[in-house]
């Protein structure tokens, strides 16, 4: 059974750093991992997604990477800003996962100082 | 565009009432499906849809229904409310099925069961 981890649970930078958020997944056979932005009261909101063939992908100061090998995944904020608090979750589509094949990450809290 | 329109955003509810939480999407997209999140254990698959007509069960079924009638709505019935329903629902939709594509979430409902 496909087990997603995040970590840290939660992160606070000050405003301007560059920052990674970390996801790693037990089982490596993956069709795409999925990086979403989640805010407070709010629904869930796409920012990357990443095919199995895939090394990374780029949204304007988002970077994902992925390295399947390893069951690990990266997303790069640069030049952070108070804007970007929120909550963070990977999900992995794998034939592992749940009924639909996705298996969530319970989040990292970021929490970007002015 | 509205996305992924989810009603109501809060709702109480007494033990042993039913209620049907609603959600439409103006994306034809073919797969929707319904998430429950509770702290502590991320997102879980209730039911799935991958199109009209179509209906499975996903991770935690028990305690609810639903239907597709169209391709636009998927609600999402709750028999007869328990406290352990208490959580915050959401209701997903992709232009393909299981997780293949980037999914799109409604705003979430809050419910409390006493």
């Amino acid at each position: 059974k496909q087990e997603v981890t995040q970590i840290p649970a939660a992160l606070s930078v000050p405003e301007g750093e560059n920052l990674v958020l970390n996801c790693s997944f037990t089982d490596s056979a993956i069709y795409n991992l999925q990086w979403f932005r989640q805010d407070p009261g709010k629904g869930l909101t796409s920012l990357l997604l990443i095919q199995s063939s895939q090394r990374e992908q780029t949204s304007g100061r988002l970077n994902a990477s992925l390295d399947k090998s390893s069951g690990r995944s990266t997303l790069y904020i640069a030049a952070s800003q108070p804007g970007d608090s929120a909550t963070y979750l990977c999900a992995v589509k794998s034939s592992g996962g749940g009924a639909d094949g996705l298996t969530f990450g319970k989040g990292t809290h970021l929490i970007i100082q002015p | 565009n509205a996305g992924v329109t989810q009603t109501p955003k809060f709702q109480v509810l007494k033990t042993g009432q039913s209620m049907t939480l609603q959600c439409a999407q103006d994306m034809n997209h073919e797969y929707m499906s319904w998430y429950r999140q509770d702290p502590g254990m991320g997102l879980r698959l209730i039911h799935y849809s991958v199109g009209a007509g179509i209906t499975d069960q996903g991770e935690v079924p028990n305690g609810y229904n639903v239907s597709r009638s169209t391709t636009e709505d998927f609600p999402l019935r709750l028999l007869s409310a328990a406290p352990s329903q208490t959580s915050v629902y959401f209701c997903a939709s992709s232009r393909t099925g299981m997780g293949v594509e980037k999914l799109f979430f409604g705003s979430g409902t809050q419910l409390s069961v006493l």
